[in-house]
């Protein structure tokens, strides 16, 4: 593998379901981050992580749960979500956390919430 | 206030036809960074370049030219002679000196017709 890897690449659930995104990067960067993306909104930073400590949390619902178990693997947990959450949950890495290193994305978890 | 505004929402053109995307960005610092991402249909992004405030060159790669103008507060984007797979969703982003967090522009759906 390459890159950065999203699974699933799409995810149907209903609201009172739980469910976990993954995400992994082979690139040996240092930092890794959450976005979301729904149509006709700007993109959304959720959670940066910096060496696997969360750096930001730019006020995002507890029903997101962020886990970072080393620099490399980066979890999203989903548990009672409501349908406005449905987008796409996009996740980067970059060799730096301070936004002047490019990031790098992975495909994107495309979610429905029903 | 810091923000990144990308003013045409859509564009349209023939293949073969040259086209400009329009970034303006916002800033106090004098130190930042300004990036340009492709996101095709399939949804990853895709880093194609990062300027710092200091270095105001020009840069083309291939088909594609960026001008920098502090002047004017623009970091425009060129494609010169489309192709259809430059189809795709363009951003640009900026990171201020002060904070490390990406702002992101709005996006620009470019369309190339064959």
């Amino acid at each position: 593998e390459t890159g950065v890897t999203q699974t699933p690449r799409h995810l149907v659930m209903g609201m009172t379901n739980k469910k976990s995104l993954k995400c992994e990067q082979h690139l040996g960067h240092n930092a890794m981050y959450w976005y979301k993306q729904s149509a006709k909104k700007p993109l959304e930073l959720m959670f940066v992580y910096n060496f696997k400590e969360q750096t930001e949390n730019n006020s995002v619902p507890s029903r997101f749960s962020p886990e970072c178990p080393n620099s490399s693997h980066l979890f999203l947990h989903l548990h009672t979500l409501q349908p406005e959450d449905s987008a796409l949950y996009l996740c980067a890495s970059s060799q730096l956390w301070t936004g002047r290193s490019e990031q790098y994305f992975g495909p994107g978890t495309r979610l429905t919430v029903t | 206030a810091q923000k990144v505004t990308q003013a045409q929402t859509e564009i349209s053109v023939v293949e073969k036809e040259d086209v400009t995307l329009d970034c303006v960005y916002e800033t106090r610092d004098t130190t930042y960074y300004l990036f340009w991402y492709k996101q095709p249909p399939s949804g990853e992004l895709v880093f194609l370049i990062r300027r710092n405030s200091f270095d105001e060159q020009n840069e083309i790669s291939g088909r594609y030219s960026w001008n920098f103008q502090k002047s004017t507060s623009s970091f425009n984007f060129t494609i010169t002679a489309s192709q259809v797979v430059d189809s795709a969703v363009y951003f640009c982003a900026l990171t201020p000196g002060s904070n490390y967090q990406l702002i992101w522009g709005a996006g620009t759906k470019l369309i190339i017709k064959p």
